[in-house]
């Protein structure tokens, strides 16, 4: 079953724009973490925020969490195409429970 | 340090035949977790395994299993396939013990059933 689930679905931007995503989950969680896929590829890890964490930065990643609304949102600076990709949220619970997945934004970078 | 190896990369099977991927972790991880990435329902968990033991299994049929060796190289199974078996099954491995810490997937195999 999904625990996190993404918004919006897809999102086409220019670049040089912000591009901002957001993720929404059901239960208490250890961490969130977020990923990224270019087409038909593996997923690559971009970044993680634990529970007691409100923002974390990564280069032009800037990722959010508010535990009371259970949700997260990622930003992306200044966004270049090569950031077209489908952008996905996923939830530790801890209690080794594995990493569940939401379904992904899908995110056009457009030259 | 090598990545997570998929193999094959791609396949192509016919209803009712079975099929096996592999998938080698980072040298040093012993979790590997599988999951099922279709159009509709997104990534699905399979299973995950932790020093050769089954640690989770998600809601999928008995048609699915895995194992995991000492090496702990993992490989999953598909017998009986159906149609929509076709999917990108993609493995990720982790060095976290606790399955809190971050993944590290391969390619993936991309399985087409006619």
């Amino acid at each position: 079953s999904q625990q996190g689930e993404e918004d919006p679905q897809a999102l086409s931007i220019q670049e040089g724009e912000n591009a901002t995503m957001n993720c929404s989950y059901k239960t208490s969680i250890n961490n969130l973490q977020w990923y990224r896929q270019n087409s038909g590829r593996g997923l690559v890890h971009l970044i993680l925020i634990r529970s007691n964490e409100r923002e974390k930065h990564s280069g032009r990643l800037r990722v959010t969490l508010d535990t009371s609304k259970k949700s997260s949102s990622l930003l992306i600076t200044a966004s270049r195409a090569a950031d077209t990709a489908s952008y996905f949220c996923a939830t530790a619970q801890g209690g080794n429970t594995p990493l569940v997945f939401g379904k992904g934004t899908r995110l056009s970078v457009i030259a | 340090k090598a990545g997570v190896t998929q193999t094959p990369r791609y396949l192509i099977k016919t209803r009712g035949q079975q099929v096996t991927l592999s998938c080698s972790p980072i040298s040093g991880h012993r979790s590997v977790s599988w999951y099922q990435q279709t159009p509709g329902q997104g990534l699905q968990f399979l299973f995950e395994y932790f020093s050769e033991t089954q640690r989770n299994k998600g809601n999928f049929p008995g048609r699915f299993s895995g194992r995991q060796f000492s090496n702990s190289r993992s490989e999953m199974n598909v017998s009986t396939l159906e149609l929509g078996d076709s999917a990108l099954y993609l493995c990720a491995s982790s060095a976290d013990r606790t399955n809190t810490g971050e993944l590290f997937f391969g390619e993936g195999s991309r399985l087409t059933v006619l």
